[in-house]
Parts: structure tokens; C-alpha cells; sequence
């Protein structure tokens, strides 16, 4: 079992939609969760960051995280085409950092 | 400024090259790192730096050479490398410390390895 689990999709959405992007892992001492945008041959933006249960918002970006289950998600509201990427779910511990597979999003026009 | 730069943006290189990769940080941070992408994959860890001593190797062949000469410099030595080391190197930062606060980490553009 990996570290950290994420549905590699692809997943094609129409414009205008929300966007549910998860991950799940199995290391509990993971104290810090991540989001990052990749697009094809670049480095990985961060999105989004935080390091405690509940929600965190940022301009369309939600990022949820549930220490309980074990489960991180991020939210994209009114998707846009300029959304499409890959979105790697990262999550460290001291001085680790480990990274989810990615998964592959397009949003339609 | 959360600027991670690395040189250079594309190297190409034969089996017997000596070549070094480079990463530059001046946020302060203590942590760097090197990650090995490959095509439609994730970010595979390498090395990591913490206060300039190496703290993790993930197994990586020694035809691949850390160094951290001083906290704002990471390099990458390569020698005798293999066409299958062909990807993508990200190095990337974090302002985590020793005692408590982890933080985010901040990713360079990588550099494009090309080995033939």
C-alpha cells in the first residue's frame, strides 16, 4: 500500500463546474497537506496549504482535510479552462515530503 | 518572494558526462530538496537537506551527488549517468525546523535531463 493514495483520473469536466480532487494515506504522523498545480513540463505551484482538520478557503480553491479518516480533498468552484492540469496532493513530516500520483483535469469550454 | 530558481532549464548529456544541477533559494528556508519526475508521474523523492546535512537518501544510485554547500545552494552532481535517468529534476524549500513548524514547500521549474 502506498503512502499516499490519489485517483490519477483523467477526470474532464465542463466549464462552470465543481471539481472534488482527493486523497487518502496511511501514515499518521503526516502533520502538514499540500496542494500544488502542475502543468505539462513546469515545476508544481503550490495551491494550497494547511496543516489542521476542517476547511480552508481561497478564492475558488477549498482545501479540506479530516485527520480522522485520513482523507484530503480539494475543491474547485466555477472551474475554468485554464484549470486543466495535473493537482498533486503532497503531505510531510519532518523532513519528509511525500506526493499522491496526481490527477490529470481538464475543463471543457 | 518565494522564488526557487534552478539552472540549467535543459541539459543534455552522454553516458560519460560530469554535469551538476543547481538550485538557488534566499527565503531563509532550511529544508531543500530533490525530486526525480517522469513523464505523467508523480514527484519521486531523492535527497533532502535539513540545515545542510543530509537527512534522507531514498536508495539513489551513486552515479547522483548531493551537495548543500551553504543554506541557499543545493546542488546535484551527475556522472555516468543512464538514458533511463532522463526526466525532469525539481529541487524545492521549506522553512521547516527542527523543534515543530513544518511549512510549505516551494518548487523551482526544474531542470529537463536529457541522457544519451
Amino acid at each position: 500500500q502506498k503512502e499516499v493514495e490519489q485517483d490519477p483520473g483523467p477526470l474532464s469536466v465542463p466549464e462552470g463546474a465543481i471539481v472534488s480532487l482527493n486523497c487518502t494515506y496511511s501514515n499518521s504522523a503526516f502533520q502538514y497537506f499540500m496542494w500544488y498545480r502542475q502543468y505539462s513540463r513546469k515545476g508544481p505551484e503550490l495551491l494550497m496549504y494547511t496543516y489542521s482538520s476542517g476547511n480552508k478557503e481561497d478564492g475558488r480553491f477549498t482545501a479540506q482535510v479530516d485527520k480522522s479518516s485520513k482523507y484530503i480533498s480539494l475543491f474547485i468552484r466555477d472551474s475554468q479552462p485554464s484549470d486543466s492540469a495535473t493537482y498533486l496532493c503532497a503531505m510531510k513530516v519532518f523532513p519528509d515530503m511525500r506526493f499522491g500520483a496526481g490527477t490529470r483535469l481538464t475543463v471543457k469550454p | 518572494d518565494t522564488e526557487v530558481t534552478q539552472t540549467p532549464k535543459h541539459l543534455v548529456m552522454g553516458m560519460t558526462n560530469k554535469k551538476s544541477l543547481k538550485c538557488e533559494q534566499h527565503m531563509g528556508h532550511r529544508a531543500m530538496y530533490w525530486y526525480k519526475q517522469k513523464a505523467k508521474k508523480p514527484p519521486e523523492l531523492m535527497f533532502v537537506y535539513s540545515y545542510e546535512k543530509l537527512s534522507i537518501n531514498e536508495s539513489v544510485p551513486s552515479r547522483f551527488s548531493p551537495e548543500c554547500p551553504n543554506s541557499s545552494l543545493l546542488n546535484l552532481h551527475l556522472h555516468a549517468l543512464q538514458p533511463e535517468d532522463s526526466a525532469l529534476y525539481l529541487c524545492a524549500s521549506s522553512q521547516d525546523r527542527m523543534r515543530g513548524g513544518i511549512t510549505e514547500a516551494f518548487f523551482g521549474q526544474g531542470t529537463r535531463l536529457t541522457v544519451v
